[in-house]
């Protein structure tokens, strides 16, 4: 069945580091793509998304590219904030369905 | 600006309780969802509602069921409470299959089962 993968975190970071975290999936067809972010005790916000191959999505100084040949889509910043700091979702909406298929989350921390 | 809004942000309950977790959306969204979040599992579909009166069970739909009887409000119900359903709740919707594909989540409910 179709999956997602991410990075294990937690990831630490100093303020204005890179950030790169990681996501593979597994599905058939031409599935849409997204990272979602949750701050403590909120529910989920979407962060950006890519509905076909090469596409990026990008927001809030954050992108992420569709590709189809590596079945990724890596989340990455240039200049990470302390405000940055939450748990990012990497999912799939499965082609021709309602069903979305979520990562197991990957927590960043930002330090000052 | 669009709205998912819970019922609850924390409920206790003891075992054995019969449980209702309301979501209600404002943006005339066919498609909603009930999700339970757990530390290193993700997000787990249990029940989706592609219209009112109709439902589809997810991917652990055991220990509870769900109710639309209106467009706008989609409600989980824990029939008899037990303490592995301790959980973070989530609530979403979406357009419908083929339309714009964002899901809108709630803030989250969550229980606490003693």
């Amino acid at each position: 069945g179709n999956s997602v993968t991410q990075m294990e975190g937690p990831v630490t970071l100093s303020e204005e580091a890179f950030l790169t975290i990681n996501c593979t999936y597994t599905a058939t067809g031409y599935p849409s793509l997204f990272w979602y972010v949750q701050y403590p005790g909120e529910g989920l916000q979407l962060l950006l998304k890519a509905t076909k191959a090469d596409d990026k999505g990008s927001n809030k100084g954050f992108e992420a590219t569709y590709r189809k040949e590596t079945t990724s889509f890596h989340l990455e910043k240039g200049s990470v904030q302390v405000s940055d700091s939450a748990v990012y979702f990497c999912a799939l909406r499965e082609w021709g369905t309602y069903k979305y298929i979520f990562g197991t989350g990957t927590r960043l921390k930002v330090l000052a | 600006d669009v709205k998912v809004t819970q019922s609850s942000r924390y409920l206790v309950k003891r075992t054995g309780e019969k449980v209702f977790l309301e979501c209600v959306q404002d943006m005339d969204h066919e498609n909603m969802f009930w999700y339970r979040q757990d530390p290193g599992l993700g997000l787990r579909l249990i029940y989706f509602s592609y219209d009112v009166k109709m439902k589809e069970k997810g991917d652990i739909p055991e220990g509870y069921s769900v109710s639309r009887e209106k467009k706008e409000r989609f409600s989980l119900i824990l029939e008899s409470a037990s303490t592995n359903q301790t959980s973070m709740y989530l609530c979403a919707s979406s357009l419908p299959t083929g339309g714009e594909e964002t899901q809108y989540f709630g803030p989250g409910t969550r229980l606490l089962v003693l």
